[in-house]
């Protein structure tokens, strides 16, 4: 079947530094790429999301970049933070008949050191 | 402050035994969502409901696992009998329908031994 999978498990970086997360994706018909952080002992919490007609989206020191060309996301978290130590997930959700669930990759471990 | 809440956080159970996991979804939010997170799957969408009707659980093995809404606050999801290859973090999430943020709650981790 088709699946959302990372390129790397883990990734550490210098608190302060620009941060950047890649996903590579298979099902060409989703319609919305999500990125979900997931801390330690706590359930996923949405971060951003894109619809697949767009490829650049901005939120609050994230950006999504989405190339469908090769079915490429990558979450860019600016001036990363102690905070932002999680697990990031993309998933990916196809709408098709109404349907709601997401199906997610595999997840991104991003350590901060200080 | 609005959260999704789950009921037990930790079950440890025998093998055979019968498991109930409940969850409590955001006041008014119409759609809720089982998911089952483990090392080797990662995160695993096993049922959803919309306005407390199944749509989709074609991620659950239908021989041992069912998944219910009695109310509008209150999913549960059951494992009978249970099996070691359960052992997982089981989350529940609820959201709205058109839109793509799905809060999650915290999880019920189980331990089948």
């Amino acid at each position: 079947g088709e699946s959302v999978g990372l390129h790397l498990p883990t990734l550490s970086v210098q608190e302060g530094d620009n941060s950047i997360i890649n996903c590579a994706y298979s099902n060409s018909a989703s319609d919305y790429f999500i990125w979900y952080k997931q801390e330690s002992g706590k359930g996923p919490q949405f971060i951003i999301d894109i619809r697949s007609n767009m490829d650049k989206r901005q939120g609050q020191r994230v950006t999504v970049l989405l190339n469908k060309t090769v079915k490429h996301l990558s979450l860019q978290i600016a001036a990363t933070q102690p905070g932002d130590s999680a697990v990031y997930f993309c998933a990916e959700k196809y709408s098709g008949g109404g349907a709601d669930g997401l199906t997610f990759g595999k997840g991104t471990h991003l350590i901060i050191q200080p | 402050d609005a959260r999704v809440t789950q009921t037990p956080r930790h079950k440890v159970t025998e093998m055979g035994q019968e498991v109930t996991m409940r969850c409590q979804p955001i006041l008014g939010h119409n759609t809720v969502f089982w998911y089952r997170q483990t090392m080797m799957q990662g995160l695993e969408l096993l049922a959803y409901f919309r306005n407390r009707a199944p749509l989709d659980d074609s991620g659950m093995p239908k021989d041992r696992f069912s998944a219910e809404m009695p109310d509008a606050t209150l999913a549960t999801l059951k494992i009978q009998p249970s099996e070691p290859r359960d052992s997982a973090v089981y989350f529940c999430a609820s959201g709205l329908l058109g839109y793509n943020e799905q809060f999650f709650g915290p999880g019920t981790r189980l331990t089948v031994l």
